[in-house]
Order: structure tokens, then C-alpha cells, then sequence
């Protein structure tokens, strides 16, 4: 099956800096999502971003399908960003069914 | 945006009885949902497909028997732990996928924390 990879999974930073979080992935997509997991476990929708690049405030993220692979840019980082990351992927033949990687856990310090 | 309810948030049953959790799509209509689990520090691992008037379709190694699953309407799936035991306790959470012109994306619910003693 299709194999979906987040690097790095565990990231520390200091209030304000900036992070880059990678997603691989193994075959064609039709869908690829980005979630923000929170402390209390709602899953919160980043981007729906099969192809290109998207931006909304401080976060943003491209995907180059052709290599099979997402970015997920933090900027100006704050602690309320802290929480798991995760990307998901759609398989062309999957209908729909999402295969969720491995996460980023963010940790945000004041 | 798109908001996925589900009730409840959190149970705690003893073991063998049945534990029924709702998954609702508030502002939009949702011919397929999804059910998932998660434990402890590890990611989502989708249990099964929730087809609209249809069965769902259950992934590899999940129990039909004992994960049911219903999708009566274009709102509602509900996901029923039957004769539940503590290896059950799990958050479970939904998703209803939002399609549209150029996006199909699943929105999830808040999750339902199960205990089982």
C-alpha cells in the first residue's frame, strides 16, 4: 500500500522562528490534506493541497506531486501552534480513503 | 467552514456492554463519512467506509461483527462498539467528505474518547 512519510517527527522550537515540515509519499495522489492535531485532539484543517502552493497567514504549503512530496511552512511560530501535524494522502484508487502519516510533533517554547 | 459534530465526547463503559457514538455533518451533506482510531501517540488508522444507504466498507483486520456501522441518512453515521473490552479503548473519530468543484476534502469531528474497564 501506499507508504506516507513526515519528517521530522519530533520539532522544538523557540517562540517566533520559523519550521519546515516535509510529507513523502509513495504513488499518486489525487488528495493531499495538511491537519494541525491540538492538545484536546480536534483535528484542524490546514490545506487541501494536491498540487501547488497555498498560502493562508502565517502558515503555507506546496506540493510537487511529480515528486511526491508536500512542505509545510511555519512562520513567526507561536506556542499556540504547539500539537501534531499530520499529512494525508488520497490514493487515485482509493475513493475517497485517506492513509495519514507517522506526524510532526511541534513543540512551541516561549 | 465545513463542522463535523460527534456525541459522545467521552464514555467510559464496563466491559461487554455496547457503546454507541454519533457522527453528524452540520452544514453540509455528506454521502460518505469515515471512522478512524487513534491511540496513544500514534497517528489515524481508518477503520471503514460509511456509505450513504449502503453497508460500509470495512478495512483489513477491522471486526464488521463488532464495529457496526450505519449511514442512514446524509448527515448521520454512527459507529456502535459491540460487547465492548478494554483493547477497545480508543479515541475514535469521524470525517465527512465535502465534495465540491476542485476539492473533496474531509473535515473531521472532535473524536470520542473511549474507556473500557
Amino acid at each position: 500500500g501506499i507508504q506516507v512519510e513526515q519528517s521530522p517527527p519530533d520539532l522544538i522550537l523557540q517562540e517566533g522562528a520559523n519550521s519546515t515540515l516535509r510529507c513523502n509519499f509513495s504513488d499518486s495522489v489525487n488528495n493531499l490534506q495538511w491537519f494541525h492535531q491540538n492538545p484536546w485532539g480536534q483535528l484542524i484543517n490546514l490545506f487541501y493541497i494536491p498540487s501547488g502552493t497555498k498560502q493562508n497567514g502565517r502558515l503555507s504549503a506546496t506540493t510537487v506531486a511529480t515528486e511526491r512530496y508536500s512542505l509545510l511552512y511555519i512562520s513567526s511560530s507561536q506556542t499556540t501552534d504547539s500539537g501534531v501535524y499530520f499529512c494525508a494522502v488520497e490514493l487515485k484508487t482509493s475513493g475517497s480513503r485517506l492513509t495519514f502519516g507517522e506526524g510532526t510533533q511541534l513543540t512551541v517554547n516561549p | 467552514g465545513a463542522v463535523v459534530s460527534q456525541h459522545p465526547s467521552r464514555v467510559i463503559c464496563k466491559s461487554g456492554t455496547s457503546v454507541k457514538i454519533e457522527c453528524r455533518s452540520l452544514d453540509f451533506q455528506a454521502t460518505t463519512m469515515f471512522w478512524y482510531r487513534q491511540f496513544p501517540k500514534q497517528s489515524l488508522m481508518l477503520m471503514a467506509t460509511s456509505n450513504e444507504g449502503s453497508k460500509a466498507t470495512y478495512e483489513q483486520g477491522v471486526e464488521k461483527d463488532k464495529f457496526l456501522i450505519n449511514h442512514a441518512s446524509l448527515t448521520l453515521s454512527t459507529l456502535t462498539v459491540t460487547s465492548a473490552h478494554p483493547e477497545d479503548s480508543s479515541f475514535y473519530i469521524c470525517s465527512a467528505s465535502d465534495r465540491g468543484p476542485g476539492t473533496d476534502t474531509q473535515y473531521f469531528g472532535p473524536g470520542t474518547r473511549l474507556t473500557v474497564l
